[in-house]
């Protein structure tokens, strides 16, 4: 299994150009998510998403789109991009069933930078 | 204020060393607590995880949560070079995760 993967690796855009984060997850799991991570400043969730068809807003959803129409597939697009969505932008997915832990794998990372 | 609050660090350390990692948080309603290690340039990894209150130990490592103080801990005895990394705690909130800003941690040979 390669597990959660996301391509490009890295990333500088133009301001005001867009472009999708793709990520793919081959665990079969039903939820994903896109964070975003700022240094010294956690892990901060942008959307998720609960099974194909279904996204919800994190806590900064704003400049950024996600749609899920399949289980594996999960990207993000970034519109007119600003200096302030320069970052380091991770995927992950868990299996949640009827209870217990919620652990969630994450794929390696997108470093972007908004020049 | 924050719902997980957690020192950045970053804590340095010699080889040998017990570590000791600490989060507080605010809400009550938190079930799982979660520990994440982050290598430089990685994405983060689960490490343990503690389902209320108690301790839970993996090897080295040792998980405590007090949910009367809402203060959870990470101790890591025995510290190795291999430790250095940021270790992220993290709780439960319906479908999603709360993270703390995670604590850098230098383990020096």
């Amino acid at each position: 299994n390669a597990g959660v993967t996301q391509t490009p690796k890295f990333r500088i855009l133009k301001i005001g150009q867009s472009m999708t984060l793709q990520c793919a997850q081959d665990m079969n799991h039903n939820y994903m998510y896109w964070y975003r991570q700022d240094p010294g400043m956690g892990l901060k969730l942008i959307y998720y998403s609960v099974g194909a068809g279904i996204t919800d807003k994190g806590e900064v959803p704003n400049g950024y789109n996600v749609s899920r129409s399949t289980t594996e597939y999960f990207p993000l697009r970034l519109e007119l991009a600003a200096p302030s969505q320069t970052s380091v932008y991770f995927c992950a997915s868990s299996y949640s069933g009827t209870g217990g832990v919620n652990e969630q794998f994450f794929g390696p990372g997108t470093r972007l930078t908004v020049l | 204020q924050k719902e997980v609050e957690q020192d950045p660090g970053p804590l340095s350390v010699p080889e040998g060393a017990i570590v000791s990692l600490n989060c507080t948080y605010s809400n009550s309603a938190f079930q799982y607590f979660m520990w994440y290690r982050q290598y430089s340039r990685k994405g983060p990894e689960l490490l343990m995880y503690t389902y209320s209150s108690g301790n839970k130990e993996d090897g080295r490592f040792t998980a405590q949560v007090d949910k009367s103080s809402k203060y959870i801990s990470l101790f890591i005895r025995d510290s190795q070079p291999s430790d250095s990394a940021t270790y992220l705690c993290a709780m439960d909130s319906s479908y999603k995760l709360i993270f703390g800003s995670g604590t850098r941690l230098l383990v020096r040979p």
